[in-house]
């Protein structure tokens, strides 16, 4: 069985501020995908980004990006220029190409001061 | 582009009450999940449906869980009798196909559930 760990239940970053996100997932196989979902209190579950286990290359997209290190098992999110839009529920997941359901983590609550 | 769409918003029921959640997903997406999402936990599957076939109902608890896909589009929840224990948020999201290298699940926002 997969599972996904998040340890960071809340963090804070002052506007304009950096912050990382931290993830860590058990898994035995080699191929596979990760994500990071954002979730504000609206509940609507948006993808923030995604990475190819197959790829080295870091996923970016704008102010987020990721640092995956596949063999400590590890996929950290970095925002950048945190935004008072950017305060949400964060949730890291992985999801096997063999199989389909997302396994999400118990996430990271993102709060943003100005 | 119309989201997936789930109704209702907000339910409140009193304990051993029968609830049906409905979820319609975007237009030509084949694959249905149905997820629960207790407090302060991430949404863990409780059903996957390719076109109307139940292909992964393991955690679906099927004394007093039920689903249904008629005809491939949308989807009924339900849950008879309810217990305390149900009250959560229970999220639909949909993807194009299963099977497919990149598999992007596309949410709805979810029906949030009071047991009294």
């Amino acid at each position: 069985a997969q599972t996904v760990t998040q340890s960071q239940p809340e963090m804070s970053v002052q506007e304009a501020e950096t912050v990382t996100l931290s993830c860590t997932y058990d898994t035995s196989e080699s191929d596979y995908y990760l994500f990071w979902y954002k979730q504000p209190p609206s509940r609507q579950m948006i993808l923030v980004i995604r990475q190819e286990a197959y790829k080295q290359q870091n996923a970016t997209e704008n102010r987020f990006s990721v640092n995956f290190q596949k063999a400590a098992k590890s996929f950290s999110l970095k925002i950048s220029d945190s935004q008072l839009g950017d305060a949400a529920m964060y949730f890291c997941a992985y999801n096997p190409l063999s199989g389909y359901a997302l396994n999400f983590g118990k996430g990271t609550s993102l709060l943003v001061t100005p | 582009e119309a989201g997936v769409v789930q109704s209702p918003r907000y339910k409140i029921i009193e304990k051993k009450q029968p609830v049906a959640f409905w979820c319609n997903p975007i237009s030509g997406h084949n694959t249905l999940y149905w997820y629960l999402q207790n407090l302060g936990q991430g949404p863990e599957l409780l059903i996957r449906y390719e076109n109307e076939e139940a292909v992964d109902d393991s955690q679906l608890p099927k004394d007093r869980f039920s689903a249904e896909r008629l005809k491939g589009v949308d989807s009924t929840l339900k849950i008879q009798p309810a217990e305390l224990g149900d009250s959560a948020v229970y999220l639909c999201a949909s993807s194009l196909r299963g099977g497919s290298s990149y598999n992007e699940q596309f949410f709805g926002p979810g029906t949030r559930l009071t047991v009294l």
